[in-house]
């Protein structure tokens, strides 16, 4: 059975220093691997994902993440900050095992400091 | 392209009362998704559809929860009693096709449900 573990529940950063949000998962398959964004009162929006091409996936608003088997991790960066990246993030795995169910982290809350 | 609708946005009801949710997912998305979000914590799969067949139900507390999805489009989730427990956020999203796994997740607003 496959599960994801996001390692810090909050994050702070100061505008414009790097971020790094921590994702490890488990799965007996070739996993598919997203991150998802959530915004205060927003619907959850794609951020990124990875389906077995290349390693190092780019999202958008500058988010990248890569997919590193051998750690069995798929950590979200990006180099600089902004005010408007402050919100919840998801990491999410889905492989074939259990017909591709789909399994949510418990989240990261982003604050952002001006 | 019209993204995935959900009615209610907000329902207050009180406990052992029903309520109903619907979705209507993005035209010619295979598969639909219900998930609870409880304040602070991620999304849980509650039941996925693949048309109108279910995929996988295997969180869904079926004494008292219960969803369809009738001619493969819009779904409506019930519960029936609803405990104080069920507060949470319902979402809906829809994928144009789950049997790769690889397809994204479109998610609507979501239904915020406070059961008193």
């Amino acid at each position: 059975a496959q599960s994801v573990t996001q390692l810090d529940s909050h994050v702070s950063v100061s505008e414009g220093t790097p971020v790094l949000l921590r994702c490890n998962y488990s799965s007996s398959y070739s996993p598919s691997l997203f991150w998802y964004v959530q915004h205060p009162n927003k619907g959850l929006q794609l951020l990124l994902k990875y389906t077995s091409a290349a390693t190092l996936v780019k999202g958008i608003n500058g988010f990248e993440a890569e997919f590193k088997k051998s750690e069995t991790s798929f950590h979200l960066t990006k180099p600089s900050a902004h005010m408007s990246d402050a919100a919840e993030y998801f990491c999410v795995v889905s492989d074939r095992g259990g017909g591709f169910k789909t399994i949510f982290g418990a989240g990261t809350r982003l604050f952002v400091k001006a | 392209e019209a993204g995935v609708a959900q009615s209610p946005r907000y329902k207050i009801i009180e406990k052992r009362q029903s309520v109903a949710f619907w979705c209507n997912p993005i035209s010619g998305h295979a598969t639909l998704y219900w998930y609870q979000q409880i304040l602070g914590q991620g999304p849980k799969l509650l039941i996925q559809f693949q048309n109108n067949g279910v995929v996988d139900d295997s969180q869904l507390p079926k004494d008292r929860f219960s969803a369809e999805r009738l001619k493969g489009v819009d779904s409506t989730l019930k519960i029936q009693p609803a405990k104080l427990e069920d507060s949470a956020v319902y979402l809906c999203a829809s994928s144009a096709w789950g049997g790769m796994g690889g397809y994204e997740q479109y998610f609507g607003p979501g239904t915020r449900l406070t059961v008193t």
